[in-house]
């Protein structure tokens, strides 16, 4: 199985702020990347696919970038409503792994 | 627009087996174009993936449940299934119904709302 390691697990930043997560995967996986935002409650829901490419609808603050096996997901500038809990899933392989989470939360 | 509900028993007992059915509206599941899949988050904890299917009944398997899972679909009630069976308290998550549009990469763009199984006796 292809491990994907998300670094911070934890972030605590302030509204206006930059912020960008790093999910590592344990071998090369192209860009057969994506990011999921989950709230509370809710399911997730997809942000960026294709390691760069945003999905309809998506606020243009949120983006996706990939350097060999290392993909980022990067929030310009964090709003109220962006406060959630991150997760990547590589899609180059059975089975479709999922990194551990990376949980955004306000200072 | 599409939707996806799951629905099922929310308790089961140790040893016994899981079943939950996803139900899809405003789509169809014989389309070619699409994967059919499922997946859980035990509570405070991240997601898994468990496994998916196709309309024609091809199916793939997280390895680590392989051997308790089996993913079927109906596509005269529009309707895929999952169950696992000798389920223990680590099997207790909410259970998540989705789908993948078929192509190399592609990730989950619908969600069901999700339901949760507890296993307790």
């Amino acid at each position: 199985d292809i491990q994907l390691t998300q670094s911070p697990s934890f972030l605590s930043a302030s509204v206006g702020d930059r912020v960008t997560i790093t999910c590592r995967a344990s071998q090369g996986i192209s860009s057969y990347l994506a990011w999921y935002q989950q709230k509370p409650g809710k399911a997730p829901k997809l942000l960026i696919y294709a390691a760069s490419t945003l999905q309809s609808g998506v606020p243009s603050r949120f983006s996706g970038s990939a350097s060999g096996t290392e993909f980022t997901l990067t929030i310009s500038s964090l709003q109220p409503e962006d406060f959630a809990t991150y997760y990547c899933q590589q899609l180059n392989s059975y089975p479709h792994t999922f990194g551990q989470g990376t949980k955004l939360e306000i200072k | 627009q599409l939707q996806l509900q799951e629905s099922g028993p929310g308790l089961v007992k140790p040893s016994e087996t899981l079943s939950l059915t996803c139900t899809v509206s405003g789509g169809s599941m014989s389309s070619t174009n699409y994967y059919w899949g499922w997946i859980r988050q035990p509570p405070g904890k991240g997601l898994e993936w468990i496994g998916s299917i196709y309309y024609s009944g091809s199916t793939y398997y997280s390895p680590s449940l392989k051997s308790r899972v089996t993913i079927s679909v109906d596509t005269s009630k529009n309707q895929f299934s999952l169950k696992l069976s000798s389920v223990t308290a680590a099997d207790t998550a909410v259970y998540y119904c989705a789908r993948r549009v078929v192509g190399f990469g592609s990730p989950i763009d619908y969600w069901g709302q999700g339901t949760l199984v507890t296993v307790s006796s």
